[in-house]
């Protein structure tokens, strides 16, 4: 039973790229949600995505973007990266009707902007 | 608004001792979920235990244990018989139990381990 993925591992940026990181769900699972955990802080929650629709979105910039597809796999983008976008980020994955259950988290992204 | 409280930035152990990671929480939810997730130096997230706010006994996992005292909105986790492998960030976290409610991370413990 595969758990969640995410690609890539870790990725190199410049200040005002843009960056695509990728997500797929633990197997039965749909939906998806993403967090960013800046060192030293615990991860602070970007968004969620259930049925391809944005559902709950944290207090993020609109520079944060997301998608999520048939296969239940999502993406996340972010525009215009800035220094402080640094950070690992964490694709979870859970059962849209069993809210209160635990949810599974991947491996993470680790983003650097320099 | 819901917020998550972990007071110990650090905390050491000797190997085998038992050791309590204290947690609390605020909001004003009626029904919710409590959370205790392990990341390793790896980054990782590992999922250890859940406790339900209206479950009438606290929840155990293995070597680990719940202690929930609603009444003081606090959900400490008690690891028994320490290993070296526990060494790591702790985090506690806590949602609502609508589909699309939000986790909210405390700010993390760190443990460590003592041979």
């Amino acid at each position: 039973d595969a758990g969640v993925t995410q690609s890539p591992t870790h990725l190199i940026k410049t200040r005002g790229q843009q960056v695509t990181l990728r997500c797929s769900p633990k197997s039965g699972h749909d939906t998806v949600s993403w967090y960013q955990q800046a060192l030293g802080q615990g991860p602070q929650f970007i968004f969620q995505y259930y049925e391809e629709e944005e559902r709950q979105r944290g207090n993020f910039p609109d520079r944060f973007s997301g998608h999520q597809f048939p296969n239940y796999s999502s993406e996340l983008n972010v525009n215009a990266l800035l220094l402080g976008d640094s950070a690992l980020y964490l694709c979870a994955s859970s059962l849209w009707d069993r809210p209160a259950y635990e949810q599974y988290f991947g491996p993470g992204t680790r983003l650097t902007v320099t | 608004a819901q917020k998550i409280t972990q007071t110990q930035p650090g905390m050491f152990v000797q190997e085998k001792e038992a050791v309590t990671l204290d947690c609390t929480y605020d909001t004003s939810d009626p029904s919710y979920g409590l959370f205790w997730y392990k990341q390793p130096s790896s980054g990782e997230m590992i999922f250890l235990i859940y406790q339900g706010s209206y479950d009438q006994q606290n929840a155990t996992e293995g070597r680990y244990s719940l202690n929930f005292q609603k009444a003081r909105k606090s959900a400490n986790l008690v690891i028994s018989a320490s290993q070296l492998g526990d060494s790591a960030m702790y985090f506690c976290a806590m949602r609502g139990v609508a589909s699309y409610d939000k986790v909210i991370f405390g700010p993390g413990t760190s443990l460590s381990v003592i041979p």
